[in-house]
């Protein structure tokens, strides 16, 4: 089973700052990532999918990256409702699917 | 748009036995060709992927971590899918989500519902 770990497990930035999650696969998913956005008491969002396009209604600050092993999911610049907790999940030769651990991003 | 609505929150007793509802609607959306997976959230921790459904022939699929102690079904007839449990225990508290999706990413939830076991 292919395990997901994302990196830093919290990240504490200001609004308007530029931030990066990392997502790192323990083999080659090509491109079948995919990032989702979880705020408290709601469900999960799908942000991105092919590793860099995004969602339907997703702003254009959100952008993914990466390919292989190596994947990162970058906000320009936070926005107040941009505070949650990330999650990547792959489906590279899905069934099972799994997700990373999260990232949760709050205000510094 | 594609609408998933789950029953609500449940509290039961170690040893009990459960049934969560998904109800999908919307228009351009196929309940017969989509899959329907399931989701599992832990208190305070992440996303668990568990089984999903193809509602079209009931065919599924099981998370070695869930297979035998869950099971999912689907009923076409009324666009509505099922995640049960024969035998609660206290750690199958959690929230469950499910999802509606053509590819391997999950681009449709349900509102969640919170099972709760406790004696």
């Amino acid at each position: 089973e292919i395990v997901l770990t994302q990196s830093p497990a919290t990240l504490s930035v200001s609004p308007g700052e530029r931030v990066t999650l990392s997502c790192r696969a323990s083999q080659s998913v090509s491109s079948h990532l995919a990032w989702y956005q979880q705020k408290p008491g709601q469900a999960p969002r799908l942000v991105i999918y092919g590793a860099s396009t995004r969602a339907t209604g997703i702003p254009a600050r959100f952008s993914g990256s990466g390919s292989g092993t190596e994947f990162a999911l970058t906000i320009s610049s936070l926005q107040s409702e941009d505070f949650a907790v990330y999650y990547c999940q792959h489906y590279n030769n899905w069934p099972p699917l799994t997700f990373g651990g999260g990232t949760k991003v709050e205000i510094k | 748009e594609v609408q998933l609505v789950q029953s609500g929150a449940e509290v039961k007793k170690p040893g009990e036995s459960l049934r969560i509802s998904c109800k999908g609607s919307g228009s351009g959306y196929s309940f017969s060709t989509s899959w329907i997976s399931w989701v599992r959230q832990m208190p305070g921790k992440g996303l668990e992927w568990m089984a999903r459904i193809a509602p079209s022939d009931s065919y599924t699929y099981y998370s070695p971590s869930f297979q035998g102690h869950v099971t999912i079904s689907a009923d076409k007839s009324i666009t509505t899918a099922y995640l049960q449990w024969s035998s609660l225990k206290a750690s199958d508290t959690a929230m469950y989500y499910c999802c509606a999706h053509t590819s391997g990413y999950l681009v449709n939830w349900g509102q969640g519902t919170l099972v709760t076991v406790s004696s």
